[in-house]
């Protein structure tokens, strides 16, 4: 069974800075592409990035709101996947859920999530 | 605002049939494919179709997914009391080379 447990979400004052990470079981993460989607509190979905797997050049791809702040990266010796927050803005306070994805591009299975709040 | 619009309420009542739709443009649903997402209150999302028309393991087959031109469309035959929840449609953009969300459609069954 797949599961997908993140953790690191906190309070963080604008401009700051988080960590992300997701641990991740049940299947082959080393073949596996991973995604981060967050979902602002009472709002809808947002793609934030995506990273291929190591064999396909473990490339990375941002949405637009996040891409030269957020940099999603993984550890394939510790089945990991994680996601460094930078220049923190009020709007991206989210739930973040770590995802495996299908047909390469869309979300699976998903974590539970976890909250990050940025307000001064 | 999304790039995919999604009509935000829908309702239906137990065992009747109800099509939720998504709109988009040439870049997204045109182009590629449609997914559908269904989310309980208080849960994570769940994959409930993918690939336009293509359902994962263990979702009924009540639930069934199309696509016309640049619109999707997910069908819900049989309604149930567990179905009231919001759904989310999902395509892959070309132009901004990742995925793009609906706005959701919240079904109540009455």
């Amino acid at each position: 069974e797949v599961q997908l447990v993140e953790s690191g979400g906190a309070l963080v004052k604008p401009g700051g800075s988080l960590r992300l990470s997701c641990a991740a079981s049940g299947f082959a993460f080393t073949d596996a592409y991973m995604s981060w989607v967050r979902q602002p509190p009472g709002k809808g979905l947002e793609w934030v990035a995506r990273i291929k797997r190591e064999t396909h050049g473990g490339t990375t791809d941002y949405g637009a709101a996040v891409k030269g702040r957020f940099t999603i990266s993984r550890d394939d010796s510790t089945n990991a996947l994680y996601l460094q927050l930078d220049s923190l803005k009020p709007e991206d306070t989210a739930v973040y859920y770590c995802t495996t994805l299908v047909a390469l591009r869309f979300p699976e299975s998903w974590g539970q999530g976890t909250l990050v709040t940025v307000s001064s | 605002q999304s790039v995919l619009t999604q009509t935000p309420s829908a309702s239906g009542t137990p065992g009747q049939t109800v099509i939720l739709s998504c709109s988009g443009g040439r870049s997204n649903i045109g182009w590629n494919t449609v997914n559908w997402y269904q989310q309980l209150p208080g849960t994570a999302p769940k994959l409930l179709i993918h690939t336009t028309d293509q359902r994962p393991s263990g979702v009924p087959d009540r639930f069934s997914g199309s696509k016309s031109g640049t619109s999707g469309s997910l069908v819900i035959s049989g309604l149930q009391s567990e179905d009231e929840a919001i759904y989310y449609c999902a395509a892959w953009d070309d132009s901004l080379n990742g995925v793009i969300f609906g706005g959701g459609t919240k079904l109540t069954v009455l």
